[in-house]
């Protein structure tokens, strides 16, 4: 049972334009989310994350929205640079104690922004 | 910056050979991770670790094992490799973040060919 689904496996964006990734989780006790980005041949790096608290997080281009209620998360990229091509990993963890918890992912999503 | 280094970036091996893969962190995380990427199956996890000399099984264990006789070493062993076992394999290790959540920082991968 796939409890963090990122249902677009790929995704085109032109340079310039926005780029909006989803993400859709079925455990509601899912507390944190997390978006990381990976490279081809390296290991994914952590780009946002937001806590079940809030409905929104900014950092510079990126910003993460949570819809608890729908269960359902997005990653906007504004403005996309051709930069930004790579599989984005949407992730969730249901806030276990500290020490003792686990991540766990979706399959992914390749963005492609086209110069 | 935290700095997860594993040893081997492609390793090529035959069938029923042992294998180590070999993962070091350098900021004293106490919880280490052993994940492998497929395409389209995103990050399974195979182990985790959340002290020296402790294990637990993740989501795909089988075939697997793992050591942990130093905090900042986590090794996964392959018994007999088998050709269904060539993957992508990403270490990580974690700190909890300020709202005591835990974010994930990974080496480059390790491609590992099974022939």
């Amino acid at each position: 049972d796939q409890q963090v689904k990122q249902n677009s496996p790929s995704l085109s964006v032109q340079e310039g334009r926005i780029s909006i990734l989803n993400c859709d989780y079925t455990n509601s006790m899912f507390d944190y989310f997390l978006w990381y980005k990976k490279y081809p041949a390296e290991g994914p790096t952590f780009l946002i994350s937001i806590s079940s608290i809030k409905d929104k997080n900014e950092d510079g281009r990126f910003t993460v929205f949570l819809n608890k209620s729908a269960k359902h998360l997005s990653l906007h990229i504004v403005p996309s640079q051709p930069g930004d091509s790579a599989v984005y990993f949407c992730a969730a963890s249901a806030g276990y104690p500290a020490g003792s918890y686990q991540l766990t992912f979706g399959k992914g999503t390749k963005l492609s922004v086209i110069p | 910056d935290v700095k997860v280094t594993q040893s081997s970036r492609y390793l090529v091996k035959r069938t029923g050979e042992k294998v180590f893969l070999e993962c070091v962190q350098d900021m004293d995380h106490e919880n280490m991770f052993w994940y492998r990427q497929d395409p389209g199956l995103g990050l399974r996890l195979i182990y985790f670790s959340y002290d020296v000399k402790m294990k637990e099984k993740g989501d795909i264990p089988e075939g697997y094992s793992v050591s942990r006789e130093k905090k900042e070493r986590f090794s996964l062993i392959l018994e007999s490799a088998s050709t269904n076992q060539t993957s992508m394999y990403l270490c990580a290790s974690s700190s909890l973040t300020g709202d005591n959540n835990e974010k994930l920082f990974f080496g480059s991968g390790t491609q590992l060919s099974v022939l």
